[in-house]
């Protein structure tokens, strides 16, 4: 089955710099890639993806790569804001109707 | 994207016992799934709620220790049965909305004692 590995486990920034989560997937027919957002006491946020037919997604602060080739995606966070500390978590499928695959989550946080 | 409610929010059960853990989504939703996150953890999928069938269980969940109904498109239940100290957890149901994306409920955080 797919095995998702997340880096790192906890990250910490100042305020306005940038953070950067990595992950590698195991399973070549993986071809959807969220990644959520969950603060302490909720449950996850979905706070982008991306398919295996686009290399780069942007929204705001907020930017995911994919390279399949490699099978590593990334989540990177720009001018990170004190309300950007939560914990990330990125994920696999095939497609959300079939298993999502967690990461081991990272702790961000982020130092006024 | 969908509203998903879950009852209860938390709760504190003693050993042996079972809790029913509700969850309500506010529009049809083709897909539910339920999640296990225990403290510190990532998440892992117990099962996908079939409407109208029996759910699909994933490897290491059985149906007897958590049984699970769906009787409509709105909604699902989770019973988490006989329980023991290793069940304390976050419990989640999330749906399905269009093709790929997940959406998750607040959870329901048990503890048992």
């Amino acid at each position: 089955g797919e095995n998702v590995e997340q880096h790192p486990s906890t990250l910490s920034v100042q305020e306005g710099d940038s953070a950067v989560i990595k992950c590698t997937y195991s399973d070549s027919a993986s071809n959807y890639f969220p990644w959520y957002k969950q603060e302490l006491g909720k449950g996850p946020q979905l706070i982008i993806d991306i398919r295996s037919n686009v290399g780069e997604k942007k929204d705001q602060r907020i930017a995911v790569t994919l390279n399949k080739t490699a099978k590593h995606f990334s989540l990177h966070i720009t001018e990170t804001q004190p309300e950007d500390s939560a914990v990330y978590f990125c994920a696999a499928s095939i497609t959300g109707y079939q298993k999502v695959t967690f990461g081991t989550g990272t702790k961000l946080q982020v130092i006024p | 994207s969908a509203v998903i409610s879950q009852k209860p929010s938390r709760d504190i059960c003693q050993r042996g016992t079972s809790l029913t853990i509700q969850c309500q989504v506010d529009s049809q939703v083709t897909m539910m799934f339920w999640y296990r996150q225990q403290p510190g953890q990532s998440l892992t999928l117990i099962a996908t709620a079939n409407q109208g069938s029996e759910a699909t269980y994933e490897s290491g969940f059985v149906i007897d220790k958590f049984p699970i109904s769906r009787p409509n498109l709105t909604f699902s239940t989770l019973t988490v049965s006989n329980m023991s100290p290793e069940d304390s957890s976050i419990y989640l149901c999330s749906v399905g909305d269009g093709a790929y994306e997940q959406y998750f409920g607040p959870g329901t955080r048990l503890t048992v004692t």
